[in-house]
């Protein structure tokens, strides 16, 4: 059982290059998230999809797009990366959109931008 | 403004002693918090939780605290192990918000043999 899975775990980019962040599950989870953690801070939510066909912006959703592609992908695509968006990115899932459950999170994709 | 706050970045134990990783929030909508342990190039993983209708939640070595009153939550760890060197988040959430969590800023437990 993989989980959620997130590809590619490792990127570099030079600036205004474009790229997309895959992420997919496989445990029929109706609501998906992509955070971004930088060095020393919490995870900061980007996008999020409360059920496949609707997103919805979080709390640092500016120079980002998504898609909700079907239930198991949400992606997280740069369309002119800055190197103010190198980080980690982690995409997460849950059943639905009730409070009480926690997120089950991929590995991450470490993105570096020069 | 930071909504949830993991005021030390790092805490050192000695294996067998106490580990106690503090947590403080200020939104009272909040009323699910969770605890979530990440190893370096590893995801976070769900470590355990505790709803805003309890004051202690108990799995195994890991026990949950949560003063409403107060905004404050706080992880026990006892006794702490080698594989519990990791960073800790706190996260919180409310059954108004779409299942999205609000993180601090993370601890980083070392626990020395």
């Amino acid at each position: 059982n993989a989980g959620v899975t997130q590809t590619p775990k490792f990127q570099v980019l030079k600036t205004g290059q474009s790229m997309t962040l895959q992420c997919a599950q496989d445990m029929n989870h109706n609501s998906m998230y992509w955070y971004r953690q930088d060095p020393g801070m919490g995870l900061r939510l980007i996008y999020y999809s409360a059920s496949e066909g609707t997103t919805d912006k979080g709390e640092v959703p500016n120079g980002y797009n998504v898609s909700r592609l079907n239930k198991r992908e949400f992606s997280l695509r740069l369309e002119s990366a800055a190197p103010s968006q190198t980080s980690v990115y982690f995409c997460a899932s849950i059943t639905g959109t009730g409070s009480a459950q926690p997120q089950h999170f991929g590995d991450g994709t470490r993105l570096s931008i020069l | 403004d930071q909504q949830v706050k993991q005021n030390s970045p790092s805490l050192s134990v000695q294996e067998g002693r106490i580990s106690i990783l503090n947590c403080d929030y200020t939104n009272s909508m909040f009323d699910y918090f969770l605890w979530y342990k990440k190893y370096p190039a590893e995801g976070p993983t769900f470590l355990i939780s505790i709803s805003s209708i309890k004051d202690k939640n108990e799995d195994g070595r890991f026990t949950v605290f949560l003063n409403k009153s107060a905004k404050h939550l706080s992880l026990h760890i006892v006794p702490s192990q080698p594989g519990d060197s990791a960073v800790y988040f706190c996260a919180a959430s409310s059954n108004t918000n779409a299942g999205k969590s609000t993180f601090g800023d993370g601890t980083t437990l070392t626990v020395k043999p």
